[in-house]
């Protein structure tokens, strides 16, 4: 079993809609959890992060978790194309290494 | 405040070869880690150094090394280069006590 396993997609939404991005992972110890967007040809940025088991919410971005199920996802209201882009899951806390998602693909069209 | 910055920005080496790549964190973080991005296998951890000591290390051979400066800068170094080091390499810095990183733009080395 893959540490963090995310669906690599594409998944495609049209814009305006919600985007439902997934994460699993298999360290229990993990306390929290990094969602980093990436753009193609460019560098991972941070966008949200989660702690607490419920849902953390930042603008358009709501990040949800839940620790039992050890399952983190992140939502997207209001779709935008500029939103496409691959979306990286890191959870970090159990091991000392950090282990990041391959990543889900998302396209918005218009 | 000014980001994670990472010189060069693209390198192109023959086999064989070696590499030194740089990275200066974000001011107040002493904290930072490198990272191997190819198509194949995703974001990959190499090693994480705080007050310029080497604190993780990832699965990766002895021909990839790090250091760290006073200044909380940072280099690495690639030696006896392989074509399969080939890849996007980035740094991330963070604060002390937190997780959370922020990438530089990344060095694309090119090993021919």
């Amino acid at each position: 079993q893959k540490e963090v396993e995310q669906n690599s997609g594409p998944l495609s939404v049209p814009e305006g809609a919600i985007a439902s991005l997934n994460c699993t992972y298999s360290d229990r110890g993990s306390q929290s959890f990094f969602w980093y967007r990436q753009y193609s040809g460019k560098s991972p940025e941070l966008i949200m992060f989660i702690y607490s088991n419920g849902d953390k919410e930042d603008g358009r971005f709501t990040a949800q978790l839940n620790k039992a199920s050890q399952y983190v996802s992140l939502l997207i209201r209001d779709s935008q194309p500029s939103d496409s882009a691959t979306y990286l899951c890191a959870p970090r806390g159990g091991s000392y290494i950090p282990t990041f998602g391959r990543g889900t693909s998302l396209i918005v069209h218009p | 405040k000014a980001g994670v910055t990472q010189t060069p920005r693209y390198l192109i080496k023959t086999r064989g070869q070696q590499v030194t790549l740089s990275c200066s964190p974000i001011s107040g973080h002493r904290s930072v880690s490198w990272y191997q991005q190819t198509p194949g296998q995703g974001l990959q951890f190499l090693f994480e150094y705080f007050s310029e000591t080497q604190r993780n290390k990832g699965n990766f051979p002895g021909r990839f090394s790090g250091r760290q400066f006073s200044n909380s800068r940072s280099e690495m170094n690639v030696s006896t280069l392989e074509l399969g080091d080939s890849a996007l390499y980035l740094c991330a810095s963070s604060l002390t006590d937190t997780y959370e990183q922020y990438f530089g733009p990344g060095t694309r080395l090119t090993v021919t």
